[in-house]
């Protein structure tokens, strides 16, 4: 079964500063990746996603990703967050071909001082 | 609008209870699904559903019970709940005919049983 490892738990960053966020996955296959992100008080909802085509993936609000099939990862990436980003990201990939039910990461908690 | 509808948004409970987590979609979705979410973990996927009266369990074992009698709607029952059952439920919905399954999701269940 795939998994999904988010390797930053918990990012604190002040306004202005670059963000990076790390997602591997352990599948072989042709997967899809997603981004998703929660912020306080309002449903999850979708960021950005990879299903083909060019690998760097531009999201809502300035986010992107970019998909190494080689380092099975989709690092989520915003140059400039603002205290508006403040929020949990989750990563998560299914399997084309399969169920395409997800598998979830464990979620990174940011918070953008302003 | 189309969305996804959860009620109650929170709940508090006895133990022993029994509770009935509503979940209605007008996104007009065949498939259905109910997440567990703990903080600082990966969201759980506990039952889901391709239709009418098509209902499987995730990969969480779940003392809950689901149902598919309309396609809008995917309520999720508790017969006896328990302390160890306090979480957030998430209910999410996709298009069978989406290519790569994005989810959509409610604004979630925050259960806590006493």
């Amino acid at each position: 079964a795939q998994s999904v490892s988010q390797h930053n738990h918990h990012v604190i960053l002040s306004e202005a500063a670059s963000l990076e966020l790390g997602c591997n996955y352990s599948y072989g296959g042709t997967v899809n990746l997603f981004w998703y992100v929660q912020y306080p008080g309002q449903h999850l909802q979708l960021l950005l996603k990879y299903f083909s085509g060019d690998p760097l993936v531009k999201g809502i609000k300035g986010f992107e990703a970019e998909f190494i099939k080689s380092k099975f990862s989709f690092n989520l990436r915003k140059p400039s967050v603002q205290w508006s980003d403040t929020a949990e990201y989750f990563c998560a990939v299914n399997v084309r071909g399969g169920s395409y039910i997800p598998t979830f990461g464990r979620g990174t908690s940011l918070i953008v001082h302003p | 609008e189309a969305d996804i509808y959860q009620t109650p948004r929170y709940l508090v409970i006895g133990t022993g209870k029994k509770i009935t987590l509503e979940c209605s979609q007008t996104m007009g979705h065949d498939k259905m699904y109910w997440y567990q979410q703990d903080p600082g973990m990966e969201l759980h996927l506990i039952h889901y559903s391709y239709g009418v009266n098509s209902t499987e369990k995730g990969d969480l074992s779940s003392e809950s019970t689901v149902s598919r009698i309309r396609t809008e709607h995917f309520p999720l029952t508790l017969e006896s709940a328990r302390p160890s059952h306090t979480s957030q439920y998430l209910c999410a919905s996709s298009d069978r005919q989406s290519p790569d399954n994005e989810q959509f999701f409610g604004p979630g269940t925050r259960l806590t049983v006493l």
